[in-house]
């Protein structure tokens, strides 16, 4: 099936700076979702997107759904230790009208040095 | 509270065996769907249902079967045939009639021994 390609695959930073990801695909996506997902855990939506060029936050996070619809962006501001875990994009590609199956990106494993 | 839960937490299959894995929602969805996921990999789709009596392969589903005979519940069975079953499992739903957001159970643990 088709994948998202997430970058970067993994991120180590300091507590307290700021995390950037992104997401892109070779097709049109008509939503950007972003889900964490914690060890042993299933994942858990963080944000979601529907229109090009929106932006929304929630609390910490900014997610933008990219003008040309393939692509999508995640930031983290100021970080803390709870938010390591692995960020996922998910979408249902235009391809996909009238049918719920999403594809999932690669992931973006975030770990924090003390 | 409304939520999507799956059981058991963690569970060993000899191999031969076949074993089901539940998953039950109260949020009233219409679609469900049963995802793998090995370690450090992404969610592959296995089996996806958008009503009731009535589902469709995903990616992968060979060696696994599913039932759909409530709305409420997706059981997943992973069979003999299925030669490396060890993986998270992860159920998920959303409302349907087009709305894409998913939303997920804690996942069950398989473990061949």
């Amino acid at each position: 099936g088709q994948q998202l390609n997430q970058s970067p695959q993994s991120m180590f930073i300091q507590e307290g700076e700021d995390v950037s990801m992104n997401c892109t695909s070779s097709s049109i996506f008509n939503t950007w979702l972003w889900y964490k997902q914690e060890p042993g855990e299933g994942p858990v939506l963080l944000i979601a997107l529907y229109k090009a060029g929106e932006l929304t936050s929630n609390g910490r996070l900014t997610a933008q759904f990219g003008i040309t619809r393939k692509d999508s962006f995640l930031n983290i501001s100021a970080s803390i230790p709870s938010d390591v875990g692995i960020y996922f994009c998910a979408g249902p590609p235009r391809s996909n009208f009238g049918n719920e199956k999403l594809t999932f990106g690669t992931g973006t494993r975030l770990t924090i040095i003390p | 509270d409304g939520g999507i839960t799956q059981s058991p937490k963690y569970l060993f299959r000899k191999e031969g065996q076949n074993v089901t894995l539940s998953c039950e929602q109260n949020l009233n969805h219409d679609a469900m769907y049963w995802y793998r996921q090995d370690p450090g990999q992404g969610l592959r789709l296995i089996y996806y249902s958008q009503i009731v009596n009535d589902f469709q392969k995903g990616d992968i589903a060979e060696g696994y079967s599913v039932s759909r005979e409530k709305k409420e519940s997706f059981p997943l069975t992973v069979t003999s045939a299925q030669k490396n079953p060890t993986a998270f499992y992860l159920c998920a739903s959303s409302s349907g009639q087009g709305a894409e957001t998913q939303y997920f159970g804690p996942g069950t643990r398989l473990l061949v021994l």
